[in-house]
């Protein structure tokens, strides 16, 4: 039973334009939620997070967008680069449940073409 | 570079084999996580320590267990190996005890049993 899925295991993107990340999760009582990067031969890094509180966090090029309603988040890449070619992870917790667990989705490989 | 290493970067051995991997988390760091990512899926969380102590456990087989050392350093141990234990185990550390405390992952440690 997934509760993080993200539905695209693969994406390409012209350089320039806008890459766009889904993943959606099952347990409303998930309440931080973060995207890693991860490049071939080294482990994941963090990207960018949003907690339950906010329904937009942007840094950079990087926005993350939250619909809780929905059980939806989305990283946005404007511009996106040929550097940004990589699997992005989403992850979900739960900071009160006490488990202190992430919950990460498959991942999206994306690739910018340059 | 992130600053945690984890040795040995592969590993292969044979169906009811014991292995032990390690992990050095960053300076300062305190908590040690551990993950294994199996081919095409996500990163499945196995279990925190925290300054010594068992903190969060997630989908851990009891065949592996972990401890954490008093130099914070930390061992994953798998035995009775299985095919299906053929996977990347990432080591990540961070400050804080908690989920949202940004994490940093090493490199992993790509074990193969045959």
């Amino acid at each position: 039973d997934q509760q993080v899925k993200q539905n695209s295991p693969s994406l390409s993107v012209q350089e320039g334009r806008i890459s766009i990340l889904n993943c959606d999760y099952t347990n409303s009582m998930f309440d931080y939620f973060l995207w890693y990067k991860k490049y071939p031969a080294e482990g994941p890094t963090f990207l960018i997070s949003i907690s339950s509180i906010k329904d937009k966090n942007e840094d950079g090029r990087f926005t993350v967008f939250l619909n809780k309603s929905a059980k939806h988040l989305s990283l946005h890449i404007v511009p996106s680069q040929p550097g940004d070619s990589a699997v992005y992870f989403c992850a979900v917790t739960h900071p009160g449940s006490g488990t202190y667990k992430y919950i990460f989705g498959t991942g999206t490989r994306l690739k910018v073409l340059a | 570079d992130s600053g945690v290493t984890q040795t040995p970067k592969h590993l292969i051995t044979a169906t009811g084999q014991r292995v032990t991997l390690r992990c050095s988390p960053r300076s300062g760091d305190l908590s040690v996580y551990w993950y294994q990512q199996s081919l095409d899926q996500g990163l499945q969380f196995l279990i925190q320590y925290y300054n010594g102590e068992e903190r969060a456990k997630g989908n851990i087989l009891e065949r592996f267990s972990a401890q954490q050392f008093p130099d914070l350093h930390s061992e994953l141990n798998l035995s009775s190996l299985e095919l299906g234990d053929s996977a990347l185990y990432f080591c990540a550390s961070s400050v804080g005890q908690g989920f949202i405390d940004e994490q940093y992952f090493g490199p992993g440690t790509r074990l193969t049993v045959t």
